[in-house]
């Protein structure tokens, strides 16, 4: 089956502009996160949600990251006013279920502020 | 919050060769220890976990061990190939909710 989409897989945006990222996770899993993945860093965890809710967002790095998700499947990443320090590669994953630990991976969105 | 440390950073090993990644964690509530692969361009890929009630776990040329006295696990890969040639995650964790991965081991098998 689909496996965890996201788009756009590339986006190139000028500092102070405002960028969506999206995920499609997959069909059926309930939970979803977000992660940062900054050039040859690891991953840092940025938030999830548990249906449609979102019990934990003290990863988001500054209040200029928001995230939502409506009707239990697609989610939204918004990155306002970005800054140079954003660019970096978001990666989204989802799970069966909260508390499932496998958790399936995008293949990401290369965000470059210039 | 959950200290992960993966050992080594880099790791370049001849085609054929076995390859060993170590990862060290400071919760002791722990009880899932997963690894990633992640290729260029690629997100990260489950290959290998194992629980806390296990000591070992294989699958093919891949295995993971697991101390939890000691609190570090091991990936090991035997008979290397190209194909293995990837960035390698630990992320070992107790709640399911978010993963904590270590920094990455980047394994290079020259043929």
């Amino acid at each position: 089956g689909a496996g965890v989409s996201q788009s756009p897989s590339n986006k190139v945006t000028e500092k102070g502009k405002d960028v969506e990222l999206r995920c499609d996770p997959i069909s059926g899993h309930t939970a979803l996160y977000w992660y940062r993945q900054s050039l040859g860093q690891g991953l840092e965890f940025l938030i999830y949600f548990q249906g449609n809710s979102a019990p934990d967002k003290s990863g988001l790095p500054s209040d200029r990251f928001s995230a939502e998700r409506t009707g239990g499947s697609v989610s939204t990443l918004t990155i306002q006013r970005t800054q140079q320090e954003d660019s970096a590669v978001y990666l989204c994953a989802s799970s069966l279920e909260w508390r499932e630990e496998t958790q399936y991976f995008g293949p990401g969105t290369r965000l470059l502020v210039l | 919050g959950e200290n992960v440390e993966q050992h080594p950073s880099t790791l370049s090993v001849q085609e054929g060769d076995s390859a060993v990644i170590k990862c060290t964690y400071s919760d002791s509530a722990s009880n899932y220890f997963p690894w990633y692969k992640q290729e260029l361009g690629k997100g990260p890929q489950l290959i290998i976990d194992i629980r806390s009630n296990v000591g070992e776990k294989k699958d093919q040329r891949i295995a993971v061990t697991l101390n939890k006295t000691a609190k570090h696990f091991s990936l090991h890969i035997t008979e290397t190939q190209p194909e293995d040639s990837a960035v390698y995650f630990c992320a070992p964790n107790n709640a399911g909710n978010m993963l904590t991965f270590g920094g990455g081991t980047r394994l290079m098998v020259k043929p």
